[in-house]
């Protein structure tokens, strides 16, 4: 049972416009979801974070969202730029587990 | 501050044998977490250790173990590889716990013959 998901596998946009990632969840104890960014041959690397108890948290050009009615979070990026091309995984902490529930994460591409 | 290291970065084996990974936290952090990640499943959740005690495991079969020692690094095990467990096994340490920011190492590709 996928608990975390990121249904667009891939998601193409220009250098200097937004680039809109979605994660969609289905476990309502999940309290904390972070994104992280991973390059080819490389480990993930945070990104930003956000509590349950916001629906927003802005860090430079990111910008994550949540809307815990619709069980649902995006990470926005303004202006996008070539460098941002990555795999973005959304994941998700629940309860006092001390575990991460990672999506399948979403491959961006951006073209200049 | 030096990061977090796999050792090996690079690894082929026949199904069957045993193989173990290990990961050398960044100095400090006591949580040491792995995962597997796979083109079809993303990064799968294998288990947690903090200050040597196992706190939470995925759904992994029995196969897959692992122990921290008390310099914090970290080994898992894997035995009697299947083709299915060929993957990036990756390692995260954190202060203390997941949830805080974690920082992964570059992981070891494990390739299962």
């Amino acid at each position: 049972d996928q608990q975390v998901k990121q249904n667009s596998p891939s998601l193409s946009v220009q250098e200097g416009r937004i680039s809109i990632l979605n994660c969609d969840y289905t476990n309502s104890m999940f309290d904390y979801f972070l994104w992280y960014k991973k390059y080819p041959a490389e480990g993930p690397t945070f990104l930003i974070s956000i509590s349950s108890i916001k629906d927003k948290n802005e860090d430079g050009r990111f910008t994550v969202f949540l809307n815990k009615s619709a069980k649902h979070l995006s990470l926005h990026i303004v202006p996008s730029q070539p460098g941002d091309s990555a795999v973005y995984f959304c994941a998700a902490r629940g309860g006092s587990n001390y575990k991460l529930t990672f999506g399948k994460g979403t491959l961006l591409t951006v073209n200049p | 501050k030096a990061g977090v290291t796999q050792t090996p970065r690079y690894l082929i084996k026949t199904r069957g044998q045993q193989v173990t990974l290990s990961c050398s936290p960044i100095s400090g952090h006591r949580s040491v977490s792995w995962y597997q990640q796979t083109p079809g499943q993303g990064l799968q959740f294998l288990f947690e250790y903090f200050s040597e005690t196992q706190r939470n495991k995925g759904n992994f079969p029995g196969r897959f173990s692992g122990r921290q020692f008390s310099n914090s690094r970290s080994e898992m095990n894997v035995s009697t590889l299947e083709l299915g467990d060929s993957a990036l096994y990756l390692c995260a340490s954190s202060l203390s716990g997941p949830a805080n920011e974690q920082f992964f190492g570059p992981g070891t590709r494990l390739t299962v013959l």
